[in-house]
């Protein structure tokens, strides 16, 4: 079976300061991973995702990622922060590249401060 | 390209009664649709995976003759919860997959149920 653990129910940091959202799965096989990113009252948006090949992922909105197997970790981050990033956002495993359902890890709330 | 609706966006229905939520790939044939349910603040759970033409696979918990789900088409999943309770009350997600992107779901605007 395949976990996400998302460390930080809530972050928050200043306008301008470098977003970490952590993330660590598990899973059996060699994972296929996504971050979400989900607005209020909104459905989820793909902000990029690692399947094979370069470990480090460049997504939409400055964001970034990098796939470390020896951690187990796709953390992401963006160096500076906007206020629209204010938001919740979501890592996801599959382990078979997407033809099953994802799980998801709980969410990090984004808090982007003045 | 590859978009996803969900109708309705907001139903609210009576304890008793039955719900229909729709979910359409509009420029793209979904093969697989996948249901998710959202708790406030809390995560997505995988509730069903559809496959067109195929019945339904449901995950661990979750009960088929209550959430009702038929893939009819390439392009439309219906979820129904019957005889729905306050507890069904929940935001609604619903995701597709198709040959425009094998490894990719792309997601609906979910549909916020509340049942009084």
């Amino acid at each position: 079976a395949q976990s996400v653990t998302q460390l930080g129910s809530h972050v928050s940091v200043s306008e301008g300061a470098l977003v970490l959202l952590r993330c660590n799965y598990s899973s059996s096989v060699p994972p296929y991973l996504f971050w979400y990113v989900q607005y209020p009252n909104q459905g989820l948006q793909l902000l990029l995702k690692y399947t094979t090949g370069a470990t480090l992922v460049k997504g939409i909105n400055g964001f970034e990622a990098e796939f470390k197997k020896s951690e187990t970790s796709f953390h992401l981050t963006k160096p500076s922060a906007h206020m629209s990033d204010a938001a919740e956002y979501f890592c996801a495993v599959s382990d078979r590249g997407g033809a099953d359902g994802l799980t998801f890890g709980k969410g990090t709330h984004l808090i982007i401060q003045p | 390209g590859a978009v996803v609706s969900q109708h309705p966006s907001r139903v609210i229905c009576k304890s008793g009664t039955s719900v229909k939520i729709e979910c359409r790939s509009l420029d793209f044939q979904a093969t697989t649709m996948f249901w998710y349910r959202q708790f406030p603040k809390q995560s997505l759970m995988l509730m069903a995976t559809s496959n067109e033409g195929s019945k339904a696979t449901y995950e661990q918990g979750v009960e088929k003759d209550k959430f009702l789900i038929n893939h009819a088409s390439l392009t439309l999943s219906t979820l129904t919860v019957t005889s729905a309770h306050p507890e069904d009350s929940s935001f609604y997600i619903c995701s597709a997959r198709g040959q425009i992107s094998y490894n990719e779901q792309f997601f609906g605007p979910g549909t916020r149920l509340t049942v009084l």
